[in-house]
This record gives C-alpha cells, structure tokens and sequence, in this order.
C-alpha cells in the first residue's frame, strides 16, 4: 500500500492569513502530485498540479514540491472563509497510471 | 459543456441485488476511474481504465466490476452488494494521469445497502 499521509486537522486560521497545508508520500518513484479542494457533499475540483522540485504558483496558492524529503505542501495567501473545505493531497504513483489521495485536512476560516 | 454524469445519483437497495451505476463522459478522454470516500478514510480508488478494454484493479477492488466497453462510458457493477460497501462513489476522468490534465469528477452517487 503506498500511503499519502496529511494532518486531518481541523486547521483554523484567521481570514486574512496564510493557510499552509503538508503532504507527505511513501512512494519513491512518484512523479505528479495534485491538491483538490472538496466542499461537504460536493466533488473534489483540482487546484494545483506540481511535478518539478520547488514552488509554484497560481493566484493565492503556492505549491510546493520537495522530493528529496516526499513531501507536497499547499499554501493560501490571504485566506477567505470561501476557502474553508477539506483539501485532499493527490500522488500518482510510480506505475503511472494508479492515483493515491491522503484522507484530507479540513480547513477553516474565521472571519 | 465538459462533464462528467453518473446515474444514479442516490440508490437505497438491499443486500445481494445485483446493481449497476453507470458514468459517462463527453471529453473524449482516455483515463477514467472509480473512487469510494468513506468517513475518515478518504478517497480510495476502486478500479481505474486506462482505455478501451484496458482496466486494473486500484485499492480497493474486492466486490466490484467494471468494463471499458467504449471510450465515454465506464460503468461500476456489484454483483452481490453488502451493507460495508454503502459509500459516496466517484467517478473521474482525465486524458491521462500526466500533470498538465485535469481530472474531472462526476457529482458522486450516494449508496446505502440495507
């Protein structure tokens, strides 16, 4: 079993904030890695896809991607409650072709 | 419009009654999958289908089925339901698993077995 481990949370940070989401994997040999948020009873929607060491970004979330260590993090700049959800950590596994989610960390934002 | 659909969306059903529930997608993609999310354990991955006629087992197969017949259609079958396999189902799909494409995920289909 290869496992994707996140901190179930509830994470609660102030509105405003920066919200900073970890992920880490077991899979050596994996190559992609995506962030989805999920609001309660709806469908997970992809917000980051990241492959390559390092950061990226996209508007007020930044990726980021440490292989070495097999870890994925997800930041949230100035955080609204609109981003209050479960944000599930992706990892498609050295096979290529099999996708593993971590259970999800819950985040909240107070206004 | 790009979407995913799964039918049905709710099904209450008994134990041993043979079901069906279908998913379908309109972006001619290649990649498409089957997930169960199960309170504290997340998404897990059912059976996946690379493409027509190319299917693999994920996580958790154990009491499902499913067949790639043709591209936009990969239905999920239980043969003999039982009451542990009452879950929130997804379907998804995607050009394939590459970074750049996005996985799309159907509306879900609750299911409770009795």
């Amino acid at each position: 079993q290869k496992e994707v481990e996140q901190n179930s949370g509830p994470l609660s940070v102030p509105e405003g904030a920066i919200a900073s989401l970890n992920c880490t994997y077991s899979d050596r040999g994996s190559q992609s890695f995506f962030w989805y948020r999920q609001y309660s009873g709806k469908s997970p929607e992809l917000i980051m896809f990241i492959y390559s060491n390092g950061d990226k970004e996209d508007g007020r979330f930044t990726a980021q991607l440490n292989k070495a260590s097999q870890y994925v993090s997800l930041l949230i700049r100035d955080s609204q409650p609109s981003d209050s959800a479960t944000y599930l950590c992706a990892v498609v596994l050295s096979s290529g072709y099999a996708l593993n989610f971590g259970k999800g960390t819950s985040l909240l934002v107070t206004p | 419009e790009a979407q995913v659909t799964q039918n049905p969306r709710y099904l209450i059903t008994v134990t041993g009654k043979k079901l069906t529930v279908t998913c379908s997608q309109n972006m001619n993609h290649e990649y498409m999958s089957w997930y169960r999310q199960d309170p504290g354990l997340g998404l897990r991955q059912i059976y996946y289908s690379m493409n027509v006629e190319v299917t693999d087992k994920g996580d958790v197969p154990e009491g499902y089925k499913v067949s790639r017949k043709e591209k936009r259609n990969f239905p999920l079958i239980l043969e003999s339901p039982s009451p542990n396999q009452t879950s929130l189902y997804f379907c998804a799909s995607s050009l394939s698993l590459a970074g750049a494409d996005t996985q799309y995920f159907g509306p879900g289909t609750r299911l409770t077995v009795l």
